[in-house]
């Protein structure tokens, strides 16, 4: 495993239901990610954190609003979502934002939306 | 726009064999270019980085080869084994500042007894 953990691991959950996924890195990284992975298309990058501040919001929807307490804790809060929903979402982490830092990724989080 | 292509989308090879696998990009500026490994249900594991003055890189059985000029990048497996199987994902950074990575759609490898 790379340092970064991801619960739960497989969710199922309604249109109607409110859901969340963490992450944890336990690397001392000071930048974190969420992205959405959908069959047969490439990774989209959702949102960045640095140092807890959001840096970068992808024109995601407002069904997903990310949370980071902390450099260590990184929160996706679900609701509402759509069948179109339904992918694995991965978090990672690097050191810091500069562009020769290496992304360390979480197993993912497999999200299926009935 | 920023786009990364690999090819072929999915391959079949016998173990024990090599296999190269093709990224090309129009990413502009360029920064990077990094090869990951993806098994199924895991999460994206980082092979090598190369940056433009780079145009070789090897890690252990993999070697990737990036032609900055061409915007061309290859990931050749050497001596490949079953825990082979697996995505490979060629990923692109920007140096525009913003914190894009264009990744491409990965090449699925197969590899069988």
């Amino acid at each position: 495993e790379t340092g970064v953990t991801q619960t739960p691991r497989h969710l199922v959950m309604g249109m109607t239901n409110k859901k969340s996924l963490k992450c944890e890195q336990h690397l001392g990284h000071n930048a974190m990610y969420w992205y959405k992975q959908s069959a047969k298309k490439p990774l989209e990058l959702m949102f960045v954190y640095s140092l807890e501040e959001r840096v970068e919001n992808n024109s995601v929807p407002s069904r997903f609003s990310p949370e980071c307490p902390n450099s260590s804790h990184l929160f996706l809060h679900l609701h509402t979502l759509q069948p179109e929903d339904s992918a694995l979402y991965l978090c990672a982490s690097s050191q810091d934002l500069g562009h020769s830092y290496e992304q360390y990724f979480g197993p993912g989080t497999r999200l299926t939306v009935t | 726009k920023n786009q990364v292509e690999q090819s072929p989308q999915s391959l079949i090879i016998l173990e024990g064999k090599n296999c190269t696998l093709q990224c090309n990009y129009t990413v502009s500026p360029f920064s990077n270019l990094r090869w990951y490994k993806q098994d199924t249900g895991r999460g994206p594991v980082s092979l090598t980085i190369m940056t433009f003055s780079e145009n070789t890189k090897s890690n252990g059985r993999y070697t990737a080869t990036l032609d900055a000029d061409t915007k061309q990048s290859s990931l050749h497996i050497t001596a490949s084994q079953l825990s082979d199987s697996a995505s490979y994902i060629c990923v692109v950074r920007d140096s525009s500042g913003t914190y894009k990575y264009i990744f491409g759609t990965g090449t699925r490898l197969k590899v069988l007894a």
